[in-house]
């Protein structure tokens, strides 16, 4: 169980096309899900957090007009690089965490989407 | 914001030998969890574990949360395990986002 999906898995755009990458919970409901960004050998940044049904809320410098996130469902949230540019080239990681979880905070991660602007 | 401190940051075993990774986070908390990275970027959830103690074949956890620390055991390493482990753990605030270590790297040679 608690399996997320990311698609694409690897993507590879033009400088100034956007980007939409898909974060889904499998076999359980997420009213929350996390987008972050990770480096080269670096650890993970969080960008944002989707509620469903809400608009998400961002994290200290992170542009919400180039990073649109929509979580429009209990099982979907997506994140959508606008005018894309080389310096966004980076490995984005989302997870979830279930419904209702019964005092439990644990989240689950997807295998996350490696972007390449060129 | 919350501080997750890890150690060490490398960490070269000969396979068969036995590890500890380190986690120090500087408020209380209501959620820590252990990830491993492998090398395709996938995380995998290794522990939940905000208090207490948690074994999982050759991988074992303890929390101590009023010290603010927890542990993890890896005991007879074998070279898949090789990969970033990362701690992360959630503020008990309300604010409910993990904030992450920067990770051991761990490789083992056969």
């Amino acid at each position: 169980g608690a399996v997320v999906s990311q698609h694409p898995s690897r993507v590879i755009c033009k400088s100034g096309t956007s980007v939409k990458i898909e974060c889904r919970s499998l076999d359980f409901q997420a009213t929350t899900m996390f987008w972050y960004r990770q480096f080269p050998k670096k650890s993970l940044m969080l960008m944002a957090t989707s509620n469903e049904g809400s608009k998400a809320t961002y994290e200290q410098g992170v542009e919400k007009d180039k990073f649109l996130i929509n979580h429009a469902s209990l099982t979907l949230s997506t994140l959508t690089v606008t005018s894309a540019h080389p310096e966004d080239s980076s490995f984005y990681i989302c997870s979830a965490r279930a419904a209702g979880g019964a005092g439990s905070y644990e989240q689950y991660f997807g295998p996350g989407t490696r972007l390449t602007v060129t | 914001g919350i501080q997750v401190e890890q150690s060490p940051p490398d960490l070269i075993l000969q396979e068969g030998a036995n590890s500890t990774l380190r986690c120090n986070f500087s408020d209380s908390v209501n959620n820590l969890q252990w990830f491993h990275q492998n090398p395709w970027g996938q995380l995998i959830n290794l522990f939940y574990i905000p208090s207490g103690t948690k074994q999982n074949g050759r991988l074992s956890a303890t929390t101590v949360a009023t010290e603010r620390y927890s542990l993890l055991y890896i005991s007879s390493s074998q070279t898949t395990d090789s990969g970033v482990y990362f701690c992360a753990v959630e503020q008990d605030s309300g604010y409910s986002t993990l904030t992450f270590g920067k990770g051991t790297m761990l490789l083992v040679s056969p």
